[in-house]
């Protein structure tokens, strides 16, 4: 069975401060691995990763791909308390049952100013 | 504006009832799913359609029926057979084709079954 596991399960830090998320995944056919961004409703996406150590950034936030250990990690330098939000990450399957995701149980991150 | 569009917000329903949910979207996208969330959890996959009149079971599809008669739209059915209603619930969807695979996510739906 498809797994993905984030860590940690929450986690607070100061504003200014850097984080790292994890996500590791067991699957068969990994296509690409996707980070949401969910604060009170809807996710919003992050971030799609597909090839191996290449680095995918937005502003203070970046992510990267280790197809070799089977994880993913999300970095958010100098955090502020708008990044306050649970992180979700996902892995999609190649094949032909349409664009399904799974999706991890998520990190619940806290910015204190 | 484009977008998904999950109605109602907040649901309340007794045990014993069905009830639908409501997801539309006008992104012109093949693909829409229905994720039911509890809390401190990640998302689990209830349904999925790729085209009109198709759709398949996802991981939790027990209690649960939608219907895909429109591009635009795929109504969910919480029955009472489902032993546990009470989730936030999420309408998403995608291009099928092409190399965009992120999914677009609606407001969602809190439903509490008492």
């Amino acid at each position: 069975e498809d797994k993905v596991v984030q860590s940690p399960l929450s986690l607070v830090v100061h504003e200014g401060d850097t984080v790292t998320l994890n996500c590791s995944y067991e699957v068969t056919n990994f296509r690409s691995l996707l980070w949401y961004k969910q604060e009170k409703k809807a996710p919003t996406f992050l971030f799609m990763l597909t090839s191996s150590g290449i680095e995918k950034k937005s502003g203070r936030l970046s992510s990267i791909l280790d197809k070799k250990e089977l994880f993913s990690i999300l970095n958010i330098t100098a955090t502020q308390t708008g990044d306050s939000a649970v992180y979700l990450c996902a892995q999609k399957k190649d094949n032909n049952a349409g664009n399904m995701l799974t999706f991890g149980g998520g990190t619940r991150l806290m910015v204190k100013p | 504006d484009g977008g998904i569009t999950q109605s109602p917000k907040y649901l309340f329903r007794k045990e014993g009832q069905n009830v639908t949910l409501s997801c539309e979207q006008n992104l012109n996208h093949d693909a829409m799913y229905w994720y039911r969330q509890d809390p401190g959890q990640g998302l689990r996959l209830i349904y999925y359609s790729q085209i009109v009149n198709d759709f398949q079971k996802g991981d939790i599809a027990e209690g649960y029926s939608v219907s895909r008669e429109k591009k635009e739209s795929f109504p969910l059915t919480v029955t009472s057979a489902q032993k546990n209603p009470t989730a936030f619930y999420l309408c998403a969807s995608s291009l099928q084709t092409g190399i965009t695979y992120e999914q677009y996510f609606g407001p969602g739906t809190r439903l509490t079954v008492t």
